[in-house]
């Protein structure tokens, strides 16, 4: 069973408009959720990520929003560019014994139009 | 050079074949991941080692086998291919911390046939 939901599956925006891309997991002892941003034909590369401490992360055009009490996070990304075209993966992983494991979600491929 | 490359980059095989995709890294890393993208999937963890003499299943394993050779080195292994094992396999490492950023490889794009 997929312990972290995303949505939409795709997306297109136009240039300029902005992504909104939805997570929602169910395992409380989760404590850090990042995004993971992936080109084709490239391995996926930490875009940005998150504490529940906080409710929210900017780091440029992309922001991360985190509701604790909904066990809900997205990702927005202002300004879209065709640059951004790429597929986008939640995560959100817990300390184990002798470390951590990432739980993904199922992706979302963006498409920003020109 | 990348930190962490695997081999093949691309690889077609047949049903009962045995095969070997390898990873290895220069990123020093302790921790090393081996995951399975399918569409509509995400990212599906197979195996995963926090040591060398540390393996673990993760969510997928069975059909698959590890091996730990070396600190920078760690191999998936398809003991029997089924076409279901058609895929994008990435290797990824990681270091110690709280926060632990993965780094992946460029993937191998496996189809049995």
């Amino acid at each position: 069973q997929q312990q972290v939901k995303q949505s939409p599956q795709s997306l297109i925006v136009q240039k300029g408009g902005i992504s909104i891309i939805n997570c929602a997991y169910e395992n409380t002892a989760f404590d850090y959720f990042p995004w993971y941003q992936q080109f084709p034909g490239k391995g996926p590369a930490l875009l940005i990520a998150i504490r529940p401490d906080v409710s929210e992360k900017k780091e440029g055009r992309f922001t991360i929003s985190f509701n604790k009490s909904a066990k809900q996070f997205s990702l927005h990304i202002m300004d879209s560019q065709p640059g951004d075209s790429a597929t986008y993966f939640c995560a959100a992983s817990m300390i184990e014994t002798s470390g951590s494991r990432l739980t993904f979600g199922e992706g979302t491929q963006l498409t920003v139009n020109p | 050079d990348a930190d962490v490359t695997q081999t093949p980059r691309n690889r077609i095989t047949k049903t009962g074949k045995r095969i070997m995709l390898e990873c290895s890294q220069t990123k020093g890393h302790d921790r090393m991941y081996w995951y399975r993208q399918d569409p509509g999937l995400g990212l599906r963890l197979i195996y995963y080692s926090f040591d060398v003499k540390d393996i673990n299943k993760g969510e997928i394993s069975d059909g698959y086998s590890v091996s730990r050779q070396a600190q920078a080195k760690f191999s998936l292994s398809l003991e029997s291919a089924i076409p279901n094992q058609t895929a994008l396999y990435f290797c990824a490492t990681s270091d110690f911390g709280r926060e632990e950023t993965q780094y992946f490889g460029p993937g191998t794009r496996l189809l049995v046939l």
